[in-house]
């Protein structure tokens, strides 16, 4: 079955312990791009990937980091979180000019 | 990229057509519109997307206008498992087509 898995759903920390989210997609697409969802402001992008070894920063990439060191994986990395990341993440993957394929979220709390 | 404008909310009978409407007035002639919808905290759906032309799928329907300036989506007969949050987002086609930018979307609520 094609899917985008991310893992965990549920995250609880502490400030200031680095956390990574992981995102696989098992339908060979190049692009890859992770969201923040919060109440009120939608989806906003957080990084996003082209292919292997490029990514680039969408409208909220401070605070995280990400990887693409092979095609079907994409993890967010939180070096030193912080409450204002609480929310809820979305990892999504397509080829070029398709639709998006979205994963079931991650919820992290920071506190 | 373009952005777009979409009502925050609106209800709708089930068994009736509900029309989306989506301002994206400063479409480039290479950005597809695009639609998905979610339904409480789960993942967005995918529903239909467009370039030109006006599409048709199983779920629903897109309607874009001659100067592709805005566009409807029309579920011909909403059911309460069509109660969700709309997105109408613009992606650029070729080679610029990384950075999306989603709203925050309309709230649908399906009544009976």
């Amino acid at each position: 079955e094609a899917q985008v898995t991310q893992n965990p759903r549920y995250l609880i920390t502490v400030t200031g312990k680095k956390l990574t989210v992981t995102c696989s997609q098992n339908m060979n697409h190049e692009y890859m791009s992770w969201y923040r969802q919060d109440p009120g402001l939608g989806l906003r992008q957080i990084y996003y990937s082209m292919n292997v070894e490029v990514t680039d920063k969408g409208d909220v990439p401070e605070g995280y980091k990400v990887s693409r060191k092979e095609k079907r994986n994409f993890p967010l990395i939180l070096e030193s979180p912080s409450p204002n990341q609480t929310s809820l993440y979305f990892c999504a993957s397509s080829d070029l000019n398709s639709p998006l394929h979205f994963g079931n979220g991650t919820r992290l709390t920071v506190t | 990229d373009a952005k777009t404008t979409q009502p925050t909310s609106m209800d709708c009978a089930e068994g009736r057509a509900a029309n989306l409407p989506c301002n994206h007035s400063t479409i480039s002639g290479n950005e597809y519109v695009y639609w998905y919808r979610q339904i409480h905290s789960q993942g967005p759906q995918y529903i239909i997307h467009g370039l030109k032309n006006n599409e048709t799928n199983e779920m629903a329907s897109l309607i874009i206008t001659e100067d592709r300036k805005s566009s409807t989506l029309i579920l011909p007969h909403a059911t309460l498992r069509d109660t969700a949050v709309y997105y109408c987002i613009v992606r650029v086609g070729g080679d610029s087509w990384g950075k999306l930018q989603f709203g925050a979307g309309t709230q649908v609520v399906v009544t009976p």
